[in-house]
């Protein structure tokens, strides 16, 4: 099925340094969202876009809704060894056949070292 | 408050068996969405209810089937099970039936088809 172009797949970083990961689509989204999933547990909603070109922080978490409409990025900053997890892009379009439908990227699987 | 719950944690079942999900939603959300994680990968859209009717299906074949109850819970069902149908199956809650509206994933049934 579609899935969105999620950047890096993977990283390894020490503890401190800041991250960036990327999420790009061929198609609009009306709805840009950032979960983070552990093992063994379901995805955790980090920060959601609404409007194109919004710009929404969340603690250490900072996420953009491009311009296009078709691209995301998600920065963390000062990572921490809690950090550790896969972090996905999801987009949402409205109405029609796809009513709901969240498209995920592949994940971004972050490891922070102490 | 319960965040999203889902019944079975684990299930092991052969090739050619049926089996069934549960989901109960957040208190106060009537939407309930399900998806299907493969290892390594991202989400996958299969169904979103509403008010018990189906609002979105994504392309899955008709082996997935769903149904929401009055108290707004669900169940996933998948016929003639096969090798390819081993993953984590999540289901998400939202408020109601606005198409953009966030949603909030359970922890998941890990289903192993052998």
């Amino acid at each position: 099925g579609q899935q969105l172009n999620q950047s890096p797949q993977s990283m390894f970083i020490q503890e401190g340094e800041d991250v960036s990961m990327n999420c790009t689509s061929s198609s609009i989204f009306n709805t840009w969202l950032w979960y983070k999933q552990e093992p063994g547990e379901g995805p955790v909603l980090l920060i959601a876009l609404y409007k194109a070109g919004e710009l929404t922080s969340n603690g250490r978490l900072t996420a953009q809704f491009g311009i296009t409409r078709k691209d995301s990025f998600l920065n963390i900053s000062a990572s921490i060894p809690s950090d550790v997890g896969i972090y996905f892009c999801a987009g949402q379009q409205a109405g029609g056949t796809s009513y709901g439908k969240l498209t995920f990227g592949q994940g971004t699987i972050l490891t922070v070292h102490p | 408050d319960a965040g999203v719950t889902q019944s079975p944690t684990h299930l092991i079942k052969t090739r050619g068996q049926q089996v069934t999900l549960r989901c109960s939603p957040i208190s106060g959300h009537k939407s309930v969405s399900w998806y299907q994680q493969v290892l390594g990968q991202g989400p996958q859209f299969i169904f979103q209810y509403y008010e018990k009717e189906e609002r979105g299906r994504g392309n899955f074949p008709d082996r997935f089937s769903a149904r929401q109850f009055p108290n707004y819970s669900s169940e996933l069902n998948v016929n003639a099970l096969l090798l390819g149908d081993s993953a984590l199956y999540l289901c998400a809650s939202s408020l109601g039936g606005q198409g953009g509206e966030t949603q909030y994933f359970g922890p998941g049934t890990r289903l192993l088809v052998l």
